[in-house]
This record gives structure tokens, sequence and C-alpha cells, in this order.
């Protein structure tokens, strides 16, 4: 059964680095989204993507994120310059009609 | 705002019980759906429920949405200990786009 994949599934970096998280969404998937889960707490929004551009885009995802789809089978979160607080679970989904999303297995970014 | 708030955050049962989590949402939702989260994993689908009155039903999980009510149910018949695990309904509101807005999440620990 088709995936979504991430890499790295952990990623420790200083504060104020920079950090690329990639997903490869379900090949046939139109849509693709990233959520954060910090430890203990709910999963929140970040960024929703489709044909190419951002959809929407919640408080939390402000200038220091930046979304992209290099090719045609990558979708990668960039982090600019790290803080404490993202330290978290990155999780991107995709979704083939925009109703039901497929998670993948996330990845944990430790920010020391 | 689309706020979904989950009760009860915390469920303790011994196996062969029923029990119900709650799943209550702020704003008229478009769709329901519920995830299942093992420590450290990612999120399982469960259920998508698109209309009122929708029933799912999965193994000794059920689903169920009033829209009217704004509420969804999650019902687990004679749990055993593989159904622990933490579990999330999100909400979403077509005409804010397509983001998932969680609940806080039931952490439910079904003892022998």
């Amino acid at each position: 059964e088709p995936e979504v994949t991430q890499t790295p599934s952990h990623q420790v970096t200083q504060m104020g680095q920079e950090v690329i998280l990639r997903c490869v969404p379900i090949s046939n998937h139109l849509y693709f989204y990233w959520y954060r889960q910090i430890l203990g707490q709910k999963v929140e929004f970040l960024v929703s993507f489709y044909n190419n551009e951002i959809s929407e885009k919640s408080e939390i995802f402000d200038d220091q994120f930046s979304v992209e789809r290099p090719d045609g089978s990558n979708f990668t979160l960039k982090i600019r310059s790290t803080k404490l607080e993202d330290s978290a679970m990155y999780f991107c989904a995709s979704s083939v009609e925009g109703i039901a999303q497929y998670f993948g297995p996330g990845t944990r970014l430790t920010v020391t | 705002e689309l706020k979904v708030e989950q009760n009860p955050l915390f469920l303790s049962m011994q196996e062969g019980k029923n029990y119900t989590i709650y799943c209550n949402y702020s704003t008229t939702s478009d769709r329901l759906y519920w995830y299942r989260q093992d420590p450290g994993k990612s999120l399982e689908s469960l259920f998508v429920l698109l209309s009122n009155g929708a029933v799912k039903q999965e193994g000794r999980l059920m689903a169920s949405l009033d829209t009217k009510a704004r509420l969804s149910t999650l019902h687990i018949t004679a749990a055993v200990h593989d159904l622990s695990a933490t579990y999330f309904c999100a909400a979403i509101v077509e005409t804010s786009g397509s983001r998932l807005t969680f609940g806080e999440g039931t952490q439910l620990t079904v003892n022998p």
C-alpha cells in the first residue's frame, strides 16, 4: 500500500541553523500539508500546498518557514533560522482529493 | 475560529468493557476525522465522516456524527489491549481551506 515517507526521522540542529525536512507524498496525490506536534500536545496545521502554490497557512507559518515542491516527487519544509520552540514532530500529509489526509511517519526536530 | 474539544483526555479501562470518546466542535464543520496515534508514531486514519447521521464501523470501533449537535463519538466495544493508543478527532471547515483542526487527543489505556 502506498505511503507517505519522510526523511530524516530525527534531526538535531543548533538554534539559528537552517533545516530542511523532506517528504515524498503518495504518488497520485495532489494536495500536500505540513503539521507539527509539540511533545505531549495536539497536532497543529502549518501549511497546505496545491497546484504548486501555498493554498493556506496558519499563524505559526511565519517568514521563517517555506515550502517547496522542487521536483515531481518531493515536498520540503524549510525553517530558515531555528528556534528552541521549533522543537517538535513534523508530519507531512497528502491527499488525492483534499478529503482523506494520509500522514507520514514524521520527523522529530530537536533544536538545541 | 473552529475549536475542537475531546473528552475525556485520559481513559483507563478494563479489557472487555465498552466506552465512548466525545468530540465537540465549535462551528459548522464539513467533515469529521478520527485518527489513532501510537507513542512516537504517526497518525493512522480511522474514519472520515462526511454527513449528518454518518456512522462507520471498523472492528471494535464505531464512529458517528451529529452535525446539529456538533458532536462526534468514537465508541469502543469490548476493548482489547491492542486498542491502547491516543485517539484524535479533527474537523474541517471547507470555506477556511483544507486544514484539519485537531482536538487534544484522548489517551486510552486498556488494562488486562
